[in-house]
């Protein structure tokens, strides 16, 4: 499986900011993935991200609030524009690594970000 | 339309005790693939099975076991024996190719094993 780190872990934010958040994969991949995991909720998917193309966005979510840039195949961006306090999660970047199996994602550590 | 559901919200048990995490998914889709993570307190999801819908075997490893059964679409997962390490929740999701592929995740079962 990939080793894949994220940064900030954790973050507190005023109400109308936005905040970058960074994936990193140690090897290469095509599929990169941006959950949100709201407390005490399941995970869900904000976008697909793959390199070389636009991002494709899930039903509810729009790259004006969450702009994702894939600039190469170990590193991916999420940005969480003019936050508010409803944007309190956890984002949480996946990766599914060719060499192991394209339809299997493993998970980073995930960005706490709290909004005031 | 593509569905998870974990109905359980939450289970203890005892240490020692074996337990079942039942997911019941929803697809139209012939090819699928079903999945576990764990997520330990410290929040990071652990990935723990994948199997596909052309294989109804069950597989055991070690304490954990996992019964697929697609003529009830289910997909449940056994902790024998369990441990107090086991304490976390648990995630079942289900993924299908829709020109890219789709995951949807269920809302979780947390289990507590108190010792």
């Amino acid at each position: 499986s990939a080793v894949i780190s994220q940064k900030p872990s954790r973050d507190i934010c005023q109400r109308g900011t936005s905040l970058t958040i960074q994936c990193q994969v140690d090897s290469q991949v095509t599929m990169m993935f941006w959950y949100r995991q709201q407390p005490g909720q399941s995970l869900t998917l904000i976008a697909t991200a793959n390199q070389g193309s636009e991002a494709t966005y899930e039903s509810g979510f729009v790259i004006d609030k969450f702009p994702i840039s894939r600039p190469n195949l170990t590193f991916s961006t999420l940005t969480v524009s003019n936050m508010s306090p409803e944007d309190s999660s956890i984002y949480l970047c996946s990766v599914a690594p060719q060499e192991t199996s394209t339809d299997t994602q493993y998970f980073g550590p995930g960005t706490r970000l709290t909004v005031l | 339309a593509q569905k998870v559901t974990q109905a359980q919200t939450e289970i203890s048990v005892v240490e020692k005790e074996d337990v079942t995490l039942d997911c019941v998914y929803e697809t139209r889709d012939t090819t699928y693939y079903l999945f576990w993570y764990k997520q330990p307190p410290s929040g990071e999801l652990v990935f723990l099975i994948r199997r596909n819908s052309f294989d109804e075997q069950n597989e055991i490893s070690g304490r954990y076991s996992w019964n697929f059964q697609k003529s009830t679409s289910s997909f449940n997962f056994t902790i024998t024996a369990s441990q107090v390490v086991d304490s976390a929740v648990y995630f079942c999701a289900l993924m299908w190719v829709s020109g890219t592929y789709k995951y949807i995740f269920g809302t979780g079962t947390r289990l507590k094993v108190l010792a």
